[in-house]
């Protein structure tokens, strides 16, 4: 069984298009992320979830807004697509100590 | 602010020792992280030691940590022809005490083993 789940896998959109990326973990954990991926595979962390209170949010424009509707479960909502947001979406999540699991990846495209 | 270095690429040979360095700068890191991507896939933990650890060993894997010099290494024995992937270096800090630790990611290593 899959721990960390992302739908889609591939996503091709329009500029200005609203989507949204989905997250689901089957372990348990408390605390969820999501991070992006760059063109060059540099990981940046977008925000962290814990107990559906957000923990951190680096700096990410307010173009981008997670949503827990419970804790196995941090949505990936993102309005007005641009061009810059074409990257590799991951979802993770950990409970208290130190492992992030990860999901595979949702590749964005915006054309 | 906090910043994770390591090389970007490396070549080896089939059955020699491959060695992947990473530099950390922040002294708080409680954990630090070896990350593994093979080409499409997701994020696999490969091995994380505890920033009180010196040295950690799994199989072909050991992980070395410098704490005094904020250098982390991965060496890789028997190097196969499957463990071409990007290695990723992290550090884990944890935030605020309420049991997310954020992670910060070298820029990967690009592991080509020659058959």
């Amino acid at each position: 069984d899959t721990a960390v789940s992302q739908t889609p896998k591939y996503l091709v959109t329009q500029m200005g298009n609203d989507k949204s990326i989905k997250c689901e973990q089957n372990l348990g954990h408390d605390t969820m992320y999501w991070y992006k991926q760059d063109s060059k595979k540099f990981l940046k962390i977008m925000f962290s979830y814990n107990n559906k209170e957000l923990i951190i949010n680096e700096t990410v424009p307010n173009r981008f807004s997670p949503k827990s509707p419970d804790k196995a479960h941090l949505n990936l909502h993102i309005n007005s697509l641009e061009l810059g947001d074409s990257a590799v979406y991951f979802c993770a999540s950990s409970q208290e100590e130190n492992e992030q699991f990860f999901g595979p990846g949702t590749r964005l495209t915006v054309l | 602010g906090e910043d994770v270095e390591q090389s970007l690429f490396l070549s080896v040979r089939e059955g020699d020792s491959s060695v992947i360095n990473c530099t950390y700068t922040d002294s708080s890191s409680t954990y630090l992280y070896w990350y593994k991507q093979e080409p499409g896939a997701g994020l696999q933990l490969l091995t994380y030691i505890f920033s009180n650890m010196d040295m950690k060993q799994d199989q072909r894997l050991t992980v070395l940590l410098n704490k005094k010099d904020k250098h982390l290494s991965l060496r890789i024995a028997d190097t196969q022809t499957g463990d071409s992937a990007i290695y990723f270096c992290a550090e884990g800090v944890a935030y605020s005490g309420a049991g997310s630790y954020q992670l910060t990611f070298g820029k990967g290593t690009k592991l080509s083993v020659i058959p």
